[in-house]
């Protein structure tokens, strides 16, 4: 049991150019979730799924597009990479059934750097 | 969504010292969740508050929910070097979906 995987670990990119991350958790999670993390700012949502086929726009969606085709999957893509979006990206997944009370499980995180 | 504001942003304590860290929201909360970080590491879950004054403990930490559930701190006693990260704590959005988490409090513990 993997629990939630995030490739790649680490990546640099050229503003403009394109990436996808790749989020996959083995739970059978209806929720998933892309936050970024940047110093001083806390976790900020991205975009989330409820279940397969779903998407909706968290806090910061602006830049990022993201597919959920098979439950276990939830991708992360960057069209035209900007030196904003430098940071660290976590995928989590939860559990659903009792609404509130399910904990996030995370990824280890993408650290991505735009230059 | 939720707005959750977390106090102090940054403490270092000497091994042995206390540490509480606390969880503010101008309104009403459900519940709350707290979360730890080790330095390059993700987030890990720690626990749930659900109700009115609440009080949970795990060995050294101590977690509270307020009576009128618009604050929780989080306190650890005789503070190790494994205590060492960044402490969240989220609440959840009134649409049942999505958490919001606060900016997070660092805790150094020097030897």
């Amino acid at each position: 049991n993997a629990g939630v995987t995030q490739t790649p670990k680490f990546r640099v990119l050229k503003t403009g150019q394109s990436m996808t991350l790749l989020c996959a958790q083995d739970m059978n999670h209806e929720y998933m979730y892309w936050y970024r993390q940047d110093p001083g700012m806390g976790l900020r949502l991205i975009h989330y799924s409820v279940g397969e086929g779903t998407t909706a726009k968290g806090e910061v969606p602006d830049g990022y597009n993201v597919s959920r085709l098979k439950k276990q999957n939830f991708l992360l893509g960057l069209e035209s990479a900007a030196p904003s979006q430098t940071s660290v990206y976590f995928c989590a997944s939860r559990e659903t059934g009792s609404s509130y009370n399910s904990p996030l499980h995370f990824g280890n995180g993408t650290r991505l750097t735009v230059t | 969504g939720q707005q959750v504001m977390q106090i102090p942003q940054y403490q270092h304590v000497q091994e042995g010292e206390d540490f509480t860290t606390y969880c503010n929201s101008s309104t009403t909360l459900s519940n709350i969740q707290w979360y730890k970080q080790r330095p390059g590491g993700h987030p890990v879950f720690l626990i749930q508050l659900v109700k009115s004054g609440e009080v949970k403990k795990q060995k050294r930490l101590t977690f509270q929910f307020g009576e009128a559930k618009k604050n929780s701190s989080l306190h650890i006693t005789a503070t190790q070097t494994t205590d060492v990260g960044t402490y969240f704590c989220a609440a959840r959005n009134s649409g049942y979906s999505t958490l919001t988490f606060g900016k997070g409090t660092m805790l150094l513990v020097s030897p």
